[in-house]
């Protein structure tokens, strides 16, 4: 089984949409992070969560909220998704506690938006 | 803002070795990291460089210099299955703990 799941794997919606894309872990990791790939792009870091109570900005965190339910579950919320938000994303986790801070990707969402 | 640059892509044959190389903006931060993404895969971290020196994992290799502000991701005995994006990133201590990534490098192994 998957340590980081991530759902929908896919999706397609308008623009106007509220689209929620949640993540789920099994690694018992405390922190959390959402990323965003462009295509032949590198990641941008959206949010991210040192523990359930911790939610902090990333670099591109205009148009997202995210949601911290659990030590396990971090989604992401589109409130009124655009064509420019067309993207995949990725759910990380982390261990503070492990040296260099290794990060575990979930297999990602590709969303598109109409 | 922070950034590191890299080149964007890189060939090289089979059993052949190649550097990839990586540039970041001097500041403080904790270490250098190295991860591989195939196409249509999720990234996966390969290596760790908090001191200067060379790391070694296997085939894969990451150095690290601080008063160049450079690192660099060696492969050596190069696989077909190496063909993938590689991403170096750092941690700058005031970017509250934020994994930068650079643009990534595709590197594309021929037989």
């Amino acid at each position: 089984d998957a340590d980081v799941t991530q759902t929908p794997r896919n999706r397609i919606t308008k623009t106007g949409k509220r689209i929620m894309l949640e993540c789920s872990q099994t690694k018992g990791h405390d922190r959390m992070y959402w990323y965003r790939q462009d295509p032949g792009l590198g990641l941008q870091l959206i949010y991210y969560s040192f523990d359930v109570k911790d939610i902090n900005k990333g670099e591109i965190s205009d148009g997202y909220s995210v949601s911290r339910q659990a030590q396990a579950k971090f989604s992401l919320s589109l409130e009124s998704a655009i064509p420019n938000q067309t993207a995949l994303y990725f759910c990380a986790t982390s261990d503070s506690r492990t040296y260099g801070d290794e990060q575990f990707f979930g297999p990602g969402t590709r969303l598109t938006v109409l | 803002g922070q950034s590191l640059e890299q080149p964007s892509e890189v060939t090289a044959v089979e059993g052949a070795i190649v550097q990839i190389n990586c540039t970041y903006q001097t500041s403080g931060f904790y270490g250098l990291s190295w991860y591989q993404q195939h196409d249509g895969g999720a990234p996966t971290f390969l290596s760790y460089n908090a001191l200067d020196g060379l790391e070694e994992t296997g085939r894969f290799s990451s150095f690290l210099s601080r008063s160049d502000s450079y690192g660099y991701l060696l492969l050596q005995e190069l696989q077909m299955k190496d063909s993938a994006s590689y991403f170096c990133a750092v941690t700058y201590k005031n970017a509250g703990n934020m994994l930068t990534f650079g643009g990534g490098t595709r590197l594309m192994v021929k037989p």
